[in-house]
């Protein structure tokens, strides 16, 4: 089958570092996206990875490695509005449209 | 601004009921997406529709319904035949290609059946 396991809940101090861990097992890759979806708000684009390496955007990095089967969300200087849920999703390579979802991480953010 | 709309945000059915929640978009996007959410899981793909006029079964597609008569509209119907239609509906769009081609979401409708 395929499947993609994140932690469920994470807790991090306002200022701090948190890693957001992903992994995979698909039956092929053609892409893993990581997406930002505040409580009961529509989920945004956060990051892209195919290549092996890490990606980083600001605040924001991520990291993927293909062989591994994983990926990390790396996100710094923690803010209170980044208290939200952390969705890695993978595209197996069946269909450009076919996107398989982890749960999803709960990050909580305390001062 | 361009973007993708939801309405309801919240909706409220009767069993027995068919609803219909509305999806527009006005980024040009061909494909458009509909997916549920449910508490500790993933999004689960209902229906997708790559082009106008054509549209294909997700993973969970029984007891809906869809239909894309325009580029801009992608309208779920959640019949009575969908068991547990209580959940949060997600529509979403993007542009055709390959690669890093993100979807951009609208703002949900949480249905819930009464």
């Amino acid at each position: 089958g395929q499947n993609i396991d994140q932690p469920t809940e994470m807790t991090a101090t306002e200022g701090a570092i948190v890693q957001i861990n992903c992994t995979y097992q698909t039956s092929g890759f053609n892409g893993l996206f990581w997406y930002q979806q505040h409580a009961g708000e529509a989920p945004t684009f956060l990051s892209y990875n195919v290549l092996d390496g890490l990606e980083e955007k600001g605040r924001f990095s991520s990291f993927f490695s293909r062989s591994k089967g994983y990926s990390y969300l790396l996100l710094k200087e923690l803010q209170m509005k980044d208290s939200a849920s952390y969705l890695c999703a993978v595209r197996p390579g069946q269909s450009n449209y076919q996107l398989i979802w982890g749960a999803g991480t709960k990050l909580i953010i305390k001062p | 601004d361009g973007g993708i709309t939801q309405s309801p945000k919240y909706l409220f059915r009767k069993e027995g009921q068919n609803v219909t929640l509305s999806c527009e978009q006005n980024l040009n996007h061909d494909a458009m997406y509909w997916y549920r959410q449910d508490p500790g899981q993933g999004l689960r793909l209902i229906y997708y529709s790559q082009i106008v006029n054509d549209f294909q079964k997700g993973d969970i597609a029984e007891g809906y319904s869809v239909s894309r008569e325009k580029k801009e509209s992608f309208p779920l119907t959640v019949t009575s035949a969908q068991k547990n239609p209580t959940a949060f509906y997600l529509c979403a769009s993007s542009a055709p290609g390959q690669g890093g081609t993100e979807a951009f979401f609208g703002q949900g409708t949480r249905l819930t059946v009464v």
